[in-house]
């Protein structure tokens, strides 16, 4: 029973430039979650998805966005790189949506930004 | 929205002993309460939660208690081991949102 997977692992990106994450939720689950966490902090809530539509959103700006397919996997774009979106991007995967269910989480992409 | 905060930030325990991690949210809505373990450049680990319907659950070492009036919950690890050594993080969030709530992490350090 495959995971949640994440890719790519590492990427490295300057100021301004634009980014693509993806991620495949664990096998049955239909919701996924993408957060943001720094060094030495907890996981920061960007947005979730379900049924291919943006659910909920986090206190995240307009250079974040995202994408469900129908295969339940998901993308995550940031636009207009900073400094400050270094950070390990974590996706959750979970079944259903609004009911609470536990979040599954894959080993996340650690993103550089120089 | 909501604020999850940990205590202690860092705690070291000898091997066999207990260790307790609290996290206090202020969202009186949250009903639901996860708890993550993450080692060194592991993906967090969902290891425990609690739903506000009950006061307390436990598995095998650990347990997480549950006080909705005071709006905290604890982290319980008995007999504590090397491989528990990692940081743990307490999550909340409400009914109908599944948007979790995370504290900033607490590194327990289990020494031998």
């Amino acid at each position: 029973d495959a995971g949640v997977t994440q890719s790519p692992t590492h990427l490295i990106k300057t100021r301004g430039q634009q980014v693509t994450l993806r991620c495949s939720p664990k096998s049955g689950h239909d919701t996924v979650s993408w957060y943001q966490q720094a060094l030495g902090q907890g996981p920061q809530f960007i947005f979730q998805y379900y049924e291919e539509e943006e659910r909920q959103r986090g206190n995240f700006p307009d250079r974040f966005s995202g994408h469900q397919f129908p295969n339940y996997s998901s993308e995550l774009n940031v636009n207009a790189l900073l400094l400050g979106d270094s950070a390990l991007y974590l996706c959750a995967s979970s079944f259903g949506q609004g009911n609470n269910q536990p979040q599954h989480f894959g080993d996340g992409t650690r993103l550089s930004i120089l | 929205g909501e604020n999850v905060e940990q205590h202690p930030s860092t705690l070291s325990v000898q091997e066999g002993d207990s260790a307790v991690i609290k996290c206090t949210y202020s969202d009186s809505a949250s009903n639901y309460f996860p708890w993550y373990k993450q080692e060194l450049g592991k993906r967090p680990q969902l290891i425990i939660d609690i739903r506000s319907n009950v006061g307390e659950k436990k598995d095998q070492r650990i347990a997480v208690t549950l006080n909705k009036t005071a709006k905290h919950f604890s982290l319980h690890i008995t007999e504590t081991q090397p491989e528990d050594s990692a940081v743990y993080f307490c999550a909340a969030s409400r009914a109908g949102n599944n948007r979790l709530a995370f504290g900033k992490g607490n590194q327990v350090v289990v020494i031998p």
